[in-house]
C-alpha cells in the first residue's frame, strides 16, 4: 500500500513551459485535491475533486488545469509556467467528505520556474 | 483569506516541557484538523475535533476547540526532540472548498 505518490519530486521550467505534475493514490479514496506551499504560509488549495469526472476550483486555480479520469490518478497541468508559480505542491486524498475526514499528503514536489 | 492562523509562528521549547499552539478561525466550521510537517516532507494527520466536540486526547496531544471563540488549542505534553516540526491548523466547512490551512507554528525542542 503506497498511500500518495507524486512525481517528479523535483522540477526546473522556464518560463513558458508546460509540464504535468502526477498524483496517484491507492486508497481507493473519492477525495483528492492539489495544494501549493509558500515560504511563510499554509497550504493553498488549487484544484479538487470529488470524484472520477468532477474537478472543482480552490482558492488559487488560475494557471493550472486539472482533470479526474480514474479514482487512482489526480494530474496537474500548468498551462504556461511562471515565476510566481514556484512552490512546493502537495497532493492529497481522503475518502469522501474530504472535509470530513483526514486528509493524507504526498510527499510533494518542488517546482521552480525560472 | 486564510482561515485559520496559528499563534505562536515559532515555539522554542526543552525536552520534557509542554508545548501549546493555538488556532484562530474566521467563519463557521464542521471540523478542525491538526497536521504535522517535518522538514522537507508531506503533511501527517494527528487530530480531527468535530464542531460539536470540545476536547479531544490521542496519546501525547490534547486538542481543545471553543467554537464561541472561533479558536483551538493544540498541547503537546512532555514533548520529545522528534516533535521539532511545523504544525498546522485545517479547518473544514464545505466538501473540501473551505478546507483552509493556517500558516503554521514552527516547533523547536532543543535536547
Amino acid at each position: 500500500n503506497a498511500g500518495v505518490t507524486q512525481t517528479p519530486k523535483f522540477q526546473v521550467l522556464k518560463t513558458g513551459q508546460s509540464m504535468t505534475l502526477q498524483c496517484a493514490q491507492d486508497m481507493n479514496h473519492e477525495y483528492m485535491s492539489w495544494y501549493r506551499q509558500d515560504p511563510g504560509m499554509g497550504l493553498r488549495l488549487i484544484h479538487y475533486s470529488v470524484g472520477a469526472g468532477i474537478t472543482d476550483q480552490g482558492e488559487v486555480p488560475n494557471g493550472y488545469n486539472v482533470s479526474r479520469s480514474t479514482t487512482e490518478d489526480f494530474p496537474l497541468r500548468l498551462l504556461s509556467a511562471a515565476p510566481s508559480q514556484t512552490s512546493v505542491y502537495f497532493c492529497a486524498s481522503s475518502s469522501l467528505a474530504g472535509a470530513y475526514n483526514e486528509q493524507f499528503f504526498g510527499p510533494g514536489t518542488r517546482l521552480t520556474v525560472l | 483569506s486564510q482561515q485559520g492562523e496559528e499563534d505562536p509562528q515559532a515555539l522554542s521549547i526543552q525536552e520534557g516541557e509542554n508545548a501549546t499552539m493555538n488556532c484562530s478561525y474566521k467563519t463557521s466550521i464542521n471540523n478542525l484538523q491538526w497536521y504535522r510537517q517535518n522538514s522537507g516532507r508531506g503533511l501527517v494527520h494527528l487530530i480531527l475535533i468535530r464542531s460539536n466536540e470540545r476536547e479531544k486526547h490521542s496519546g501525547r496531544l490534547r486538542v481543545t476547540l471553543d467554537t464561541s471563540k472561533k479558536s483551538s488549542s493544540l498541547l503537546i505534553t512532555a514533548s520529545r526532540a522528534a516533535d521539532t516540526a511545523s504544525y498546522f491548523c485545517a479547518t473544514g466547512s464545505n466538501y473540501g472548498q473551505n478546507f483552509v490551512f493556517g500558516p503554521g507554528t514552527r516547533l523547536s525542542v532543543l535536547p
